[in-house]
């Protein structure tokens, strides 16, 4: 069974840090692309970043690019977003979701970890 | 960006109804769009992917349809348990996207 645990979400000051985890099991973790979604509190879906299974080419929404970088172990089957210079916009719950796809590209995600909240203020 | 605008934002039905939600998308994006259902404080689920493929372990009474710019979600036969909020997705081109959602309610 494919599980996404995210971890390290909590309040934080504007322009604080914070490091979220993402556990991954029951998949072969290095063969998917990796993303984060985040929700604001009753908002919609947001992309945030990816990271590619290939050779770990990176992707990040403007708004946090600059700010936050992502990276994968796939030796500890862990996906992360290092997240600097917090803003109060920034305040959601973050997902960490497996890509599916075909040519190495992700076009839907078909696991979602159950959400980590951060809360910028 | 691609802008991904969901219509209607809100929509009341009863169980057992046939309802539509639609996804239009602000230029053409081939069959490069999903669905996912996301119920109260839990993650999206994904239902749709490719347009008109039903992801494994989703009810028949979930299909989808379209291609280029217009799309539909249709539920059968309402459920109970399918009255939560829906969102569209497209992949088409960097960064993916979402519709604002569609809240379906209780009639």
């Amino acid at each position: 069974e494919v599980q996404l645990v995210e971890s390290g979400g909590g309040l934080v000051q504007p322009g604080g840090s914070l490091r979220l985890s993402c556990e991954a099991s029951g998949f072969t973790f290095s063969a998917f692309n990796m993303h984060w979604v985040r929700q604001a509190p009753g908002k919609g879906l947001q992309c945030v970043s990816y990271i590619s299974s290939r050779n770990s080419a990176t992707h990040y929404a403007d708004s946090v690019r600059g700010r936050f970088t992502i990276s994968r172990d796939n030796a500890k089957n862990a996906l992360y977003l290092q997240m600097n210079s917090l803003r109060a916009e920034d305040t959601a719950v973050y997902y960490c979701a497996r890509g599916e796809g075909y040519g190495g590209n992700s076009y839907w995600f078909d696991s979602w970890g159950q959400g980590t909240l951060v809360t910028v203020s | 960006d691609i802008q991904m605008t969901q219509s209607p934002s809100s929509l009341s039905a009863s169980v057992g109804d046939r309802v539509t939600i639609t996804c239009r998308a602000s230029q053409g994006i081939s069959t490069y769009l999903s669905w996912y259902q996301q119920k109260p404080g839990k993650a999206p689920k994904l239902l749709i992917y490719a347009a008109s493929s039903l992801q494994s372990g989703v009810p028949s009474r979930f299909s989808g349809s379209g291609s280029g710019t217009d799309f539909t979600l249709t539920i059968s036969s309402l459920q109970p348990e399918d009255f939560v909020t829906y969102y569209c997705q497209q992949s088409y081109s960097d960064p993916i996207t979402f519709g604002q959602g569609t809240r379906l309610e209780i009639k």
